[in-house]
């Protein structure tokens, strides 16, 4: 879906590194999301934001942060990156109040790899 | 706790039989159930919803969903299935009344053949 992307789509890096993953979104919602997805484990959230201000840890955030730097922006970060963190990485946005506040929008993914 | 299980890993149907995809739940308020589909280097997309009202629901490209309270279940139906329905489904609940997080299920894999 274009009105939430993710940058980069693809990436290969080394165990240590740090890695940033980017999420815009132009669909206006104050929520934001990131899971991530490993086979035959479905999705597991990571961290979640309700607003720019409100940032709260999933059931998986060790070795992860994240920031909001505004509605529409909300990057994931590795701060040194393990092999057990090889997946695929998704964010995801749903509005804060409305007839569709459950529902969420997901981005393509990025397939991370730590070598 | 939340949790969701979706029994299958694998579904296979013929195209133009109908399919069921399987979902079972456990929350302890109301459920919130939702069905996401994600197609090869794709993202989730979201397929359809129960939150109230109407135990069937009927949602994107064909499908309909049954929520059955008392077995816990919200299978995915679709009466007759097409090439273009393989994909990855998801089943995801959320508990309505204590919290805001959904919790996904490991996913099922649908083949339709030709």
């Amino acid at each position: 879906d274009a009105d939430v992307t993710q940058t980069p789509r693809n990436r290969i890096t080394k165990t240590g590194k740090r890695i940033m993953l980017e999420c815009s979104q132009t669909k206006g919602h104050d929520r934001m999301y990131w899971y991530r997805q490993d086979p035959g484990l479905g999705l597991r959230l990571i961290y979640y934001s309700f607003d720019v201000k409100d940032i709260n840890k999933g059931e998986i955030s060790d070795g992860y942060s994240v920031s909001r730097q505004a509605q529409a922006k909300f990057s994931l970060s590795l701060e040194s990156a393990i092999p057990n963190q090889t997946a695929l990485y998704f964010c995801a946005t749903s509005p804060g109040t409305s007839g569709k506040s459950h529902e969420q929008y997901f981005g393509p993914g990025t397939r991370l790899t730590v070598t | 706790a939340q949790s969701v299980a979706q029994p299958e890993d694998q579904v296979n149907v013929a195209e133009g039989n109908p399919l069921t995809v399987k979902c079972t739940y456990s929350v302890s308020g109301n459920p919130y159930l939702f069905w996401y589909v994600q197609y090869p280097n794709r993202g989730l997309q979201f397929l359809l919803k129960y939150i109230t009202g109407d135990n069937l629901v009927k949602g994107s490209y064909g499908f309909e969903a049954e929520f059955n309270k008392s077995q816990t279940s919200f299978h995915l139906k679709k009466p007759s299935a097409l090439v273009s329905d393989s994909a990855l489904y998801f089943c995801a609940v959320r508990d309505g009344v204590k919290g805001f997080k959904t919790i996904f299920g490991a996913g099922t894999r649908l083949f339709v053949k030709a």
